[in-house]
């Protein structure tokens, strides 16, 4: 049982490139987040999902896109890629929206 | 609206000592709440959760808190800091209103001295 797994660990991007941060889970749960974690600001929601098929925007959404064609998958994409979207992302997922969450180990992304 | 205060963003104390760790709520209706803890280049990891049930929580690693309605509080306690325990802390409320929200805190780091 891996939990939640995301990949790559590291990545640097030039502006302007793209990426897919991947996220995956083994615990059939249906809730799946992303956020991002900046220096003394806490979490911010990206993008949850609360099942296959089904995403809604969070708080922090714009530059960002994602999908759930799978219960297990959920990949974040990032296009064109700025500096203001160097942080710290974590995937989560939760057997329901109220549950407790489960993280992932992050990746660290630099946009230089 | 929910929201979730953790005072101090840094805390420090020396190993042996009590640690006390803060949080307060909003919330509408009856919350969940959780601590979590994160240690360096690590992910968020569940310490304990109130889900209205018993009103003091045990967690791991000697950790406890306390839900306290009329304070609308939710604080963190340890009797006795180890080193081991420094890491960022952070206090999250779960609730539903037509969907579910859960609200993290901007978290309070924890430094133990020796």
């Amino acid at each position: 049982n891996a939990g939640v797994t995301q990949t790559p660990k590291f990545r640097i991007l030039k502006i302007g490139q793209s990426m897919t941060l991947q996220c995956a889970q083994d615990m059939n749960h249906n809730y799946m987040y992303w956020y991002r974690q900046d220096p003394g600001m806490g979490l911010k929601l990206i993008y949850y999902s609360v099942g296959a098929g089904i995403t809604d925007k969070g708080e922090v959404p714009n530059g960002y896109n994602v999908s759930r064609s799978t219960t297990e998958d959920f990949p974040l994409r990032l296009e064109l890629a700025a500096p203001s979207q160097t942080s710290v992302y974590f995937c989560a997922s939760s057997y329901q929206g109220r549950d407790e969450q489960y993280f992932g180990p992050g990746t660290r992304l630099t946009v230089t | 609206a929910q929201s979730v205060t953790q005072l101090g963003s840094h805390v420090s104390v020396s190993e042996g000592a009590l640690v006390l760790l803060r949080c307060n709520y909003s919330s509408s209706v009856p919350p969940y709440l959780f601590w979590y803890v994160q240690y360096p280049n690590q992910g968020l990891q569940l310490l304990l959760k109130y889900t209205s049930a018993a009103t003091l929580v045990k967690g791991i690693n000697g950790f406890e808190a306390e839900f306290k309605k009329s304070e609308t509080s939710f604080h963190l306690t340890k009797p006795s800091a180890h080193m081991s325990d420094a890491a960022e802390y952070f206090c999250a409320v779960s609730v539903t209103t037509g969907g579910f929200k859960t609200i993290f805190g901007a978290g309070t780091r924890l430094f133990v001295k020796a």
